[in-house]
């Protein structure tokens, strides 16, 4: 079974542009969750998609944002760029996020922002 | 809202020795579920070992096993015959029974086993 996957793996942007990253989960798993990892906060959860829906959210601003396709593949968007939006974002896909599910992370995106 | 704190920032051991990371949370929650993940300098999370917060059996995969403490909000990770490749930052995460607010994590401990 292939992997989780993220494109790109690299990206830098300057402050004020938007971004959009993209995550495939494994085959079958319905749930993708996006989490930003930076030195400083460690690991938080960003939000969760489930069969095209939004059903978890973690506690962001409304600059990010997500959304998730019929073929489960998810996007994350980042509107209006700060040098605190540097960091790596990563991906997880799992077959739900209830019932302690495993959830299988990506490789992940470094966004740098300048 | 849950946390999870783990208080070693940093352990060095000896390749073959026996290593034991703490983590510990805190919730309201009764149903729940605790997770270590280990991410190595690739920067790829994986799963290590899951335990159900209502078994009371302590999960054990291969070499890895845990001290799950209920009672103690306690959930320690122990590393038998550590190896070169186990080398990576640890995280203790935790997920409430119905998945609301993901997976919470704790600041990690980056555990270095020398030669």
């Amino acid at each position: 079974k292939a992997g989780v996957t993220q494109t790109p793996r690299y990206l830098i942007k300057t402050r004020g542009q938007q971004v959009t990253l993209s995550c495939s989960p494994i085959s079958g798993h319905r749930s993708v969750s996006w989490y930003q990892q930076t030195p400083g906060q460690g690991l938080q959860f960003l939000f969760e998609y489930f069969s095209e829906t939004q059903r978890n959210k973690g506690n962001f601003p409304g600059r990010f944002s997500g959304r998730q396709f019929s073929n489960s593949r998810s996007e994350m968007n980042v509107s209006t760029l700060e040098l605190g939006d540097s960091a790596l974002y990563l991906c997880a896909s799992s077959l739900r996020l209830a019932d302690g599910h495993e959830q299988f992370f990506g490789p992940g995106t470094r966004l740098t922002v300048l | 809202a849950q946390t999870v704190t783990q208080s070693q920032p940093e352990m060095s051991v000896q390749e073959a020795e026996t290593v034991t990371l703490s983590c510990t949370y805190d919730t309201s929650e009764s149903n729940y579920y605790l997770f270590w993940y280990k991410q190595p300098p690739s920067r790829q999370m994986i799963l290590v070992i899951r335990q159900e917060a209502y078994k009371q059996q302590n999960a054990t995969e291969n070499r890895f096993s845990v001290n799950f403490q209920k009672a103690a909000k306690s959930f320690s990770l122990k590393i038998s015959d550590s190896q070169l490749g186990d080398t990576a930052m640890y995280f203790c995460a935790f997920i409430p029974g119905g998945g609301a607010d993901g997976l919470t994590f704790g600041k990690g401990t980056h555990l270095i086993i020398q030669p």
